[in-house]
């Protein structure tokens, strides 16, 4: 069975101060791992993810977030957030395979609010 | 550039009416879906075409119906709208695993 759990889902923080928005999940097999942004009323877009390798992964807007296999854990941080990246962020776990469906399960968002 | 298409972005429906829900991609992808997302859920998945010819069902699938129409269109159906089908309705499409999924911009329906 697969889960993910994203335990806070708001986070308020100030214009130009740190962020972590966790995540952790439960796999008994080998996932791929997904960081997606949903800006308001529009649809969700891939703002990273982690394959193989490199454990920290990063993004174009600054973002990154480090797969921690002992916690099983993916959390997101950006060491200095803008007003823009006020969104809703959804962790999510893929099935690794080669063909067919792999199953995905999306954990149930993180609303980041910079407050100016 | 347009990835994933979804018509319409708003819908009201009364209890009992039916609908389409149309999703088109330009990606040449083989895989599409569909989501429903609601507050505190996260998104949950409806049906899911992994390639033309081929649909199965989700973790949500009772009272949809879809259609693979063709490798670009893959639709949902309501037949009877009940009030606990309001939602916001998210096609997506994916080629591999490791792409991750691009999404349309999604419908947002009503049922009263």
């Amino acid at each position: 069975a697969q889960s993910v759990t994203q335990l806070d889902s708001q986070v308020p923080v100030f214009e130009e101060a740190p962020v972590e928005l966790r995540c952790n999940y439960s796999s008994s097999v080998s996932v791929y791992l997904f960081w997606y942004v949903q800006y308001p009323n529009q649809g969700l877009q891939l703002l990273l993810k982690y394959l193989s390798g490199s454990t920290l992964v990063k993004s174009i807007n600054g973002f990154e977030a480090e797969f921690n296999k002992s916690q099983t854990s993916f959390h997101l941080r950006k060491p200095s957030v803008h007003i823009s990246d006020t969104a809703e962020y959804f962790c999510a776990v893929s099935d690794v395979g080669a063909g067919g469906y792999q199953k995905v399960t999306f954990g149930t968002g993180t609303k980041l609010q910079v407050i100016p | 550039n347009a990835g994933v298409t979804q018509t319409p972005k708003f819908q009201v429906l009364k209890t009992g009416q039916s609908m389409t829900l149309q999703c088109a991609q330009d990606m040449n992808h083989n895989s599409m879906y569909w989501y429903r997302q609601d507050p505190g859920m996260g998104l949950r998945l409806i049906y899911y075409s992994a390639s033309e010819g081929t649909t199965d069902k989700g973790e949500v699938p009772n009272g949809y119906n879809v259609s693979r129409l063709n490798k670009r269109e893959f639709s949902l159906r309501l037949e009877s709208a009940a009030p606990s089908q309001t939602s916001v309705y998210f096609c997506a499409s994916r080629d591999r695993a490791y792409y991750g999924y691009t999404f349309g911009s999604g419908t947002r329906l009503t049922v009263v």
